[in-house]
């Protein structure tokens, strides 16, 4: 079975400072590609960053970079220099074959 | 420029009645998604399509179907509403097989109020 966790229901972090939000998966599928999305108080989905099962490198774009450690299952967000804007709900999600899984979400509130 | 395109906004159903919630792609995207949001639940997947009169059950399928006559919707089905259904539906699509994250869409969200 596939399954993926956020264990943060909620983080703060001080305008500036870098955070990390954690993410754990598990599936049996030795292809997989593991996403992060953002979703502000308007609703909509906003793709963040993708890693692939296979890549080798650590995914980065712009101030977000993914922690993937396959042999832990873990890939966790790290938002640095964080900005009030990124205040917002995070999901991490997992693709085995086609089928797209979230988790259940992290809050972040940027204090200023 | 693309889109998903969710029929209703914000809807407003009494119990037991049928309701349709209808999700557009002008894409040619062959996976189509629905999920439903609640707080502290993240996103949970209802049902996928990946082709035309295609569908597989996804974590609740309870209490809904889906149809997918055309390759550009994708209908949920609430055949008999129920209050613990009130919630917000996302509808989603994708390109077939390997993707990156940023191929996949989502529609804005439609606010089911079951009363």
């Amino acid at each position: 079975a596939q399954k993926i966790t956020q264990t943060q229901p909620g983080m703060f972090v001080q305008e500036k400072e870098a955070v990390t939000l954690d993410c754990t998966y598990d599936t049996s599928d030795p292809s997989y590609g593991l996403f992060w999305y953002k979703q502000p108080s308007s609703g909509e989905m906003i793709f963040l960053i993708y890693q692939g099962s296979y890549d080798q490198q650590n995914a980065t774009e712009g101030r977000y970079s993914l922690n993937f450690q396959k042999a832990r299952k873990s890939a966790n967000l790290v938002i640095s220099a964080s900005q009030l804007g990124d205040s917002a709900m995070y999901f991490c999600a997992l693709q085995p074959r086609g089928k797209l899984i979230f988790g259940q979400g992290t809050t972040l509130q940027v204090k200023p | 420029d693309v889109k998903v395109t969710q029929s209703s906004r914000y809807l407003v159903k009494r119990t037991g009645e049928k309701v349709f919630l209808e999700c557009v792609q002008d894409m040619d995207h062959e996976n189509m998604f629905w999920y439903r949001q609640d707080p502290g639940l993240g996103l949970r997947l209802i049902y996928f399509s990946y082709d035309v009169k295609m569908k597989e059950k996804g974590d609740i399928p309870e209490g809904y179907s889906v149809s997918r006559e055309k390759k550009e919707r994708f209908s949920l089905i609430l055949e008999s509403a129920s209050t613990n259904q009130t919630s917000m539906y996302l509808c989603a699509s994708s390109l077939e097989g390997r993707i990156s994250g940023n191929t996949i869409y989502f529609g804005e969200g439609s606010w089911l109020t079951v009363v």
